[in-house]
């Protein structure tokens, strides 16, 4: 089992629609989660960081669900420019765990 | 501010050549990261810098792969001699000393012929 594991999509949405997408991970004393977003041929930048209490940044929001194991991300009123493979980010330590990503495609 | 600076953009040598890739982080930035990712998959860390102190290394190949933190600012990443298989976009990333979230640079992609 991989220690982050993400449905590599992809995911086709209609623009304005809600999608959701989890991250599980295996390691129990993990500490810090992380949302970052790709776009192709870019680098991967921070989309946003995951609270134990939940977090939201406009549209999106993102949860930690630790007895379970998994965190989740959450876009509302989706765009366009939302197409991008996202990446969940498990911080153990510093030991720096990384998911193969969700590739999301807004279509119009 | 300028983000982290990677240069070169691209490189395509032939197998059996040595390479050489530089990062420049963020200023103040304690941490850095040497990170390769492949084609549908996630960054894979290769080495971790605190200061001009290799932390963790477990994951670079030391055979033919090596890093150098020199003065705990830049960073250089060489491979030689490389193989096709190191065709990939080699990342670097630096962070403060606590963890919230991580900086990339636009990456080098390497090409092995």
């Amino acid at each position: 089992r991989k220690e982050v594991e993400q449905d590599p999509g992809p995911f086709n949405v209609p623009e304005g629609a809600t999608v959701a997408f989890n991250c599980t991970y295996s390691n129990s004393a993990s500490q810090s989660f992380f949302w970052y977003r790709q776009d192709c041929r870019k680098e991967p930048k921070l989309l946003m960081s995951v609270y134990s209490s939940g977090n939201e940044d406009g549209r999106f929001t993102a949860q930690l669900n630790r007895a379970s194991q998994y965190i989740s991300l959450l876009i509302r009123d989706s765009k366009l420019s939302d197409s991008a493979t996202y990446l969940c980010v498990v911080d153990s330590n510093y030991q720096l765990i990384w998911g193969a990503g969700t590739k999301l495609i807004i279509k119009p | 501010e300028a983000g982290v600076v990677q240069s070169p953009r691209y490189k395509i040598i032939e197998k059996k050549q040595p390479v050489a890739f530089w990062c420049n982080p963020i200023s103040g930035h304690n941490t850095l990261y040497w990170y390769r990712q492949n084609l549908g998959q996630g960054p894979e860390l290769l080495i971790r810098y605190e200061n001009e102190e290799a932390v963790d290394d477990s994951q670079l190949p030391k055979d033919r792969f090596s890093a150098e933190r020199l003065k705990g600012v830049d960073s250089t990443l060489k491979i030689q001699p490389a193989e096709l298989g190191d065709s990939a976009v080699y990342l670097c990333a630096s962070s403060l000393r606590d963890p919230g979230g991580y900086t990339f640079g636009s990456g080098t992609r390497l090409t092995v012929v």
